[in-house]
């Protein structure tokens, strides 16, 4: 079952610009990570924010938690084409219950 | 290191047929978690197993199951194959048991279809 929801669905911006995507969940967490996907290929994790974690930031990337509102974001910042990807939050309840619960993603078009 | 490899990369089969997919993860990982892609339902857990045995299971029938040897490569198995298995399976590892603080890898996938 899905628990996140990404929101927007699909975004298209221009490159060098920033992006935002968010992430809603419904249960409490253990911690939340994001993930991007090329075409239809594997998954390659981006960010793990623990759930005692407000922000955390990796290189273009910054990734919010807010817990009391069960929501998430990822802002790639200064976008560039090879980022074009669609992005999926996936939470971890803690004790592996039942392993990455994803969002349906974002599809993140950056163009040239 | 090499990351996490999937065999095959591309299954065709007919409803009924039964299939395998093999999955070798990152030397020393000894979890192995198997999730199913489709567009509709997006991505969803199938199972976990770690040191051999499985941990976890998703909501999926009978149907599909898995193991683990004692190198940790993991296989999983659908049998009498609905169009519906149509998908892309993705399998993942991680050094210690999911549902810590640990990263999962993931390999590059099987694209299944069932025709």
């Amino acid at each position: 079952s899905q628990q996140g929801e990404e929101d927007p669905q699909a975004l298209s911006i221009q490159e060098g610009e920033n992006a935002t995507m968010n992430c809603s969940y419904k249960t409490s967490i253990n911690n939340l990570q994001w993930y991007r996907q090329n075409s239809g290929r594997g998954l390659v994790h981006l960010i793990l924010i623990r759930s005692n974690e407000r922000e955390k930031h990796s290189g273009r990337l910054r990734v919010t938690l807010d817990t009391s509102k069960k929501s998430s974001s990822l802002l790639i910042t200064a976008s560039r084409a090879a980022d074009t990807a669609s992005y999926f939050c996936a939470t971890n309840g803690g004790g592996g219950a039942d392993g990455l619960t994803f969002g349906k993603g974002t599809h993140l078009i950056i163009q040239p | 290191k090499a990351g996490v490899t999937q065999t095959p990369r591309y299954l065709i089969k007919t409803r009924g047929q039964q299939v395998t997919l093999s999955c070798s993860p990152i030397s020393g990982h000894r979890s192995v978690s198997w999730y199913q892609q489709t567009p509709g339902q997006g991505l969803q857990f199938l199972f976990e197993y770690f040191s051999e045995t499985q941990r976890n299971k998703g909501n999926f029938p009978g149907r599909f199951s898995g193991r683990q040897f004692s190198n940790s490569r993991s296989e999983m198995n659908v049998s009498t194959l609905e169009l519906g298995d149509s998908a892309l399976y993705l399998c993942a590892s991680s050094l210690a048991p999911a549902g810590g603080y640990n990263e999962q890898f993931f390999g590059p996938g099987t694209r299944l279809t069932v025709l």
